[in-house]
């Protein structure tokens, strides 16, 4: 099974409410991914875990959280949605060697839409 | 500045034309990969190429490491290739996968 799975597919949220979605993988793989993806741009990544590192992005550090209980899930955590937070949530995951060495197919789920209001 | 570039923005075509899409990248790369979004938001992968000519279907993909490029070639299109087209690279400089701002294709009959 080479598929990433996110729940939910569609998420409504009020503004200033948590959100939490989440993603799994039984690929074993050791990164998994989380980027944000809006109409018109390229997806952003908002952090990754390369085993149980986590690595956010500085832009949006103070914006996300993340955990990984074990190497098949991983879950993106909103404390406080604001209505710019509306977007295609994307999970990725890829079989890697430490960051940078190269060769990673990345395999993406379907997506979460999250919709603040 | 952007790593990676892609070209044409957008792009309609008659049903049953050819399309060159472009992916140029302005930094060395580990992997490259062509990627379909469907128009509900998923991503789907289409090649995973690194480099070298890969073929699916009506699909090609060419990438050309020393030209810091990549192409995805799409023959006799179909109404159903429209969506949008993104290509991602990894770097070899130590960061993780980039994508290019997509090319938008319409196909119509």
């Amino acid at each position: 099974d080479t598929t990433v799975k996110q729940n939910p597919r569609y998420k409504l949220a009020r503004v200033g409410k948590p959100v939490n979605l989440i993603c799994s993988q039984t690929m074993n793989h050791d990164t998994m991914y989380w980027y944000q993806k809006k109409p018109n741009q390229a997806p952003k990544l908002l952090l990754f875990y390369y085993d149980k590192i986590l690595n956010r992005e500085a832009d949006t550090f103070e914006k996300f959280q993340s955990s990984r209980p074990n190497n098949s899930f991983c879950s993106l955590y909103i404390g406080s949605a604001g209505l710019e937070y509306s977007a295609m949530y994307l999970c990725a995951s890829s079989r890697d060697p430490p960051p940078g060495a190269g060769n990673t197919e990345v395999f993406f789920g379907k997506g979460t839409r999250l919709t603040v209001v | 500045g952007q790593q990676v570039q892609q070209s044409p923005a957008s792009l309609v075509l008659q049903e049953g034309e050819n399309a060159e899409l472009q992916c140029n990248f302005s930094t060395s790369l580990n992997s490259m990969q062509w990627f379909y979004q469907r128009p509900g938001g998923s991503l789907v992968s289409l090649f995973y190429n690194p480099s070298g000519t890969k073929h699916s279907g009506r699909l090609t993909s060419t990438t050309v490491i020393k030209e810091r490029r990549s192409s995805l070639h799409i023959s006799s299109s179909q109404t159903t290739d429209s969506g949008t087209y993104l290509c991602a690279l990894e770097p070899n400089s130590g960061t993780y996968q980039r994508f290019g701002t997509g090319t938008k294709l319409q196909v119509v009959p």
